[in-house]
């Protein structure tokens, strides 16, 4: 099993729809983020959590909301998504500050 | 602001012709630099953390060195299965450990 599972690998919804996306963890790291990919843009931050009851927004938190159900979990919402919330989006964790991230395969996220 | 500026965008090799990319960056007091590599369908690996001017690190034909405004990730040799996305971050001091990324270097080597 990957150290960072998310699901769905990939989704069509339409716009105005509530959608989850959900990321589990093996690692055993308390830190863990949501990242949206887009082409020329890089990886910009949307929420990162430091542990079960630390949530904090990232550069770009309009429009999502996150729930940290457990240490190994953390779910991304788009309450009523829109057409330019369709990117690729990944978690990832990391032990602390200046160790590398471990990601999750993505989530390809379509927006109609 | 911190920013991460990579070049080029895109690079095409011949299998053996050593190349270098560059990750140009403004932060206000860096605790570390990293490089990651994406492949296509797949989520960034980490490859490597540098933390101050004057560092090095090697893993295979890639070697990743840093000066106070850019970082270079040289590939020595490279070897089709080199091809990938290529991505710097910096962590600032006072960013916890949160990463600005970069738009990425997409390297393809040809046979």
């Amino acid at each position: 099993d990957a150290d960072v599972t998310q699901t769905p690998r990939n989704r069509i919804t339409k716009t105005g729809k509530r959608i989850m996306l959900e990321c589990s963890q093996t690692k055993g790291h308390d830190r863990m983020y949501w990242y949206r990919q887009d082409p020329g843009l890089g990886l910009r931050l949307i929420y990162y959590s430091f542990d079960v009851k630390d949530i904090n927004k990232g550069e770009i938190s309009d429009g999502y909301s996150v729930s940290r159900q457990a240490q190994a979990k953390f779910s991304l919402s788009l309450e009523s998504a829109i057409p330019n919330q369709t990117a690729l989006y990944f978690c990832a964790t990391s032990q602390g500050a200046l160790f590398g991230y471990t990601f999750g395969s993505g989530t390809r996220l379509t927006v109609v | 602001e911190d920013q991460v500026t990579q070049s080029p965008e895109a690079l095409r090799l011949q299998e053996g012709e050593s190349s270098s990319l560059n990750c140009s960056y403004t932060v206000s007091g860096l605790r570390g630099l990293f490089w990651y590599r994406q492949d296509p369908g797949k989520g960034p690996e980490f490859l490597f953390t540098l933390y101050s001017a004057g560092e090095e690190k090697e893993k295979e034909r890639l070697k990743a060195t840093l000066t106070k405004k850019e970082s270079f990730l040289h590939i020595t040799a490279p070897k089709p299965e080199d091809s990938a996305t290529y991505l710097c971050a910096v962590q600032a001091r006072n960013a916890g450990n949160m990463l600005t990324f970069g738009g990425g270097t997409r390297l393809m080597v040809k046979p």
